[in-house]
């Protein structure tokens, strides 16, 4: 199976502020790689595939990118209502796999 | 909007079996893949497998393999997870999600499944 590793854990931040999550996975997965935002008691909702597509309807302040090994989820000008966690999962092969998630506090 | 509408709480005895029912509309049951996760609170979402309604096709999660079996029913376009021989440690939050260009979509709400001993 491909091992999911997200970083930081959890993270505090003021509104305004750029955060960046990092996702890395155990072998190359290429660009299947997809972001999730979860709030508690929802289900979690897409923010990105690809890697660097972004969903209908997800603020212009999200964004997904590709460095490396390393995949980067950015919120540009952090706002109230991204206090989250965060997910990253591939689809590059069965069984997907997620992240452990990111935390997102304000 | 897509509409992936799950069945209510479900309290289960151990060594017991559970069926959820994820209700899609005729174009996510006919056009795309329909996977199941489940998550505890605090961890992340854990795949469990997938099933093409239109083939009955079906893939699993090898953790889960001998454990689950998923159905779709055409006449109503639902999806089902049976899952059997029901451990505490299957208490968690059962998912259903369509799988749309490599990714989740659309999400049910959620069931939530209590084994109890």
């Amino acid at each position: 199976d491909i091992q999911m590793t997200q970083s930081p854990s959890s993270l505090s931040a003021s509104v305004g502020d750029k955060v960046t999550i990092t996702c890395r996975a155990s072998q190359n997965i290429r660009s299947w790689l997809n972001w999730y935002q979860q709030k508690p008691g929802q289900a979690p909702n897409l923010l990105i595939n690809g890697a660097s597509r972004l969903q209908g309807g997800v603020p212009l302040r999200f964004s997904g990118s590709i460095s490396g090994a390393n995949f980067t989820l950015t919120i540009n000008s952090l706002q109230p209502e991204d206090v989250a966690t965060y997910y990253c999962q591939q689809s590059n092969d069965t069984p997907f796999t997620f992240g452990p998630g990111t935390k997102v506090d304000i | 909007q897509v509409q992936m509408e799950q069945s209510g709480a479900e309290v289960r005895k151990s060594g017991s079996s559970v069926k959820i029912s994820c209700k899609t509309s005729g174009k996510t049951f006919y056009d795309h893949a329909v996977s199941w996760m489940r998550q505890t609170p605090g961890q992340r979402p854990e795949w469990m497998g997938r099933i093409i309604p239109l083939h009955g096709k079906t893939d699993y999660a090898q953790k889960f393999k001998n454990r689950v079996t998923l159905i779709a029913d055409t006449s109503t376009t639902t999806v089902y997870l049976d899952l059997s021989s029901l451990t505490s440690d299957d208490t968690a939050f059962y998912y259903c999600a369509r799988e749309a260009s490599a990714s989740f979509d659309s999400w049910g709400q959620g069931t939530l499944v209590i084994v109890s001993s």
